[in-house]
């Protein structure tokens, strides 16, 4: 079957650096996304990767590794605004998305 | 990114009627629409991807008579619940791709609630 797995909860400080990792078993591979998600909200896209290697994008980066099934999601200069949960999701082989069922990241003062 | 503007954002129906919910995407042709739920806690679940023009194919366990599935033209797609019930309260968030779109851009969610 088909598996993402991330951890349930995180709690980091603020001005801190934190990791969100996300493992992943699918049939087939196109691409993985980090979503976030505030309380009561959509997600919102943060970052796409389709090869191996680190995408940087202001205070976010996402890294892949496709030959073992790894991604994860570094966040930098944390702020309180960052409180949310981190939703990774892989494209399989038939063009369907896998969703994890999200990591929430605490910030603590 | 892309705009997709779901509506409404709440609503509350009394058991038995049914609910209509409209995704837009506002600057962009979606050939692909995506409706989910979202119960709290959880993650996304995938109930159904309809193109334009097709009818919609439903995920496994998703009731296609229940949820009906609308995507007419390239920047409307609707989701009606029929004979709502307390179970279906959720929060259902649509989201859209257009044909050379890498990622698809969701709306605002609706929060459903079924009394």
């Amino acid at each position: 079957g088909q598996n993402i797995d991330q951890p349930t909860e995180m709690t980091a400080t603020e001005g801190a650096i934190v990791q969100i990792n996300c493992t992943y078993q699918t049939s087939g591979f196109n691409g993985l996304f980090w979503y976030q998600q505030h309380a009561g909200e959509a997600p919102t896209f943060l970052s796409y990767n389709v090869l191996d290697g680190l995408e940087e994008k202001g205070r976010f980066s996402s890294f892949l590794s496709r030959s073992k099934g790894y991604s994860y999601l570094l966040l930098k200069e944390l702020q309180m605004k960052d409180s949310a949960s981190y939703l990774c999701a892989v494209r399989d082989g038939n063009y369907q998305l896998i969703w994890g069922a999200g990591t929430k990241l605490i910030i603590k003062p | 990114g892309a705009v997709v503007s779901q509506h409404p954002s709440r609503v509350i129906c009394k058991s038995g009627t049914s609910v209509k919910i409209e995704c837009r995407s506002l600057d962009f042709q979606a050939t692909t629409m995506f409706w989910y739920r979202q119960f709290p806690k959880k993650s996304l679940m995938l109930m159904a991807t309809s193109n334009e023009g097709s009818k919609a194919t439903y995920e496994q366990g998703v009731e296609k008579d229940k949820f009906l599935i609308n995507h007419a033209s390239l920047t409307l797609s609707t989701l009606t619940v029929t004979s709502a019930h307390p179970e279906d309260s959720s929060f259902y968030i649509c989201s859209a791709r257009g044909r050379l779109e890498t990622e698809a851009f969701f709306g605002q969610g609706t929060r459903l609630t079924v009394v």
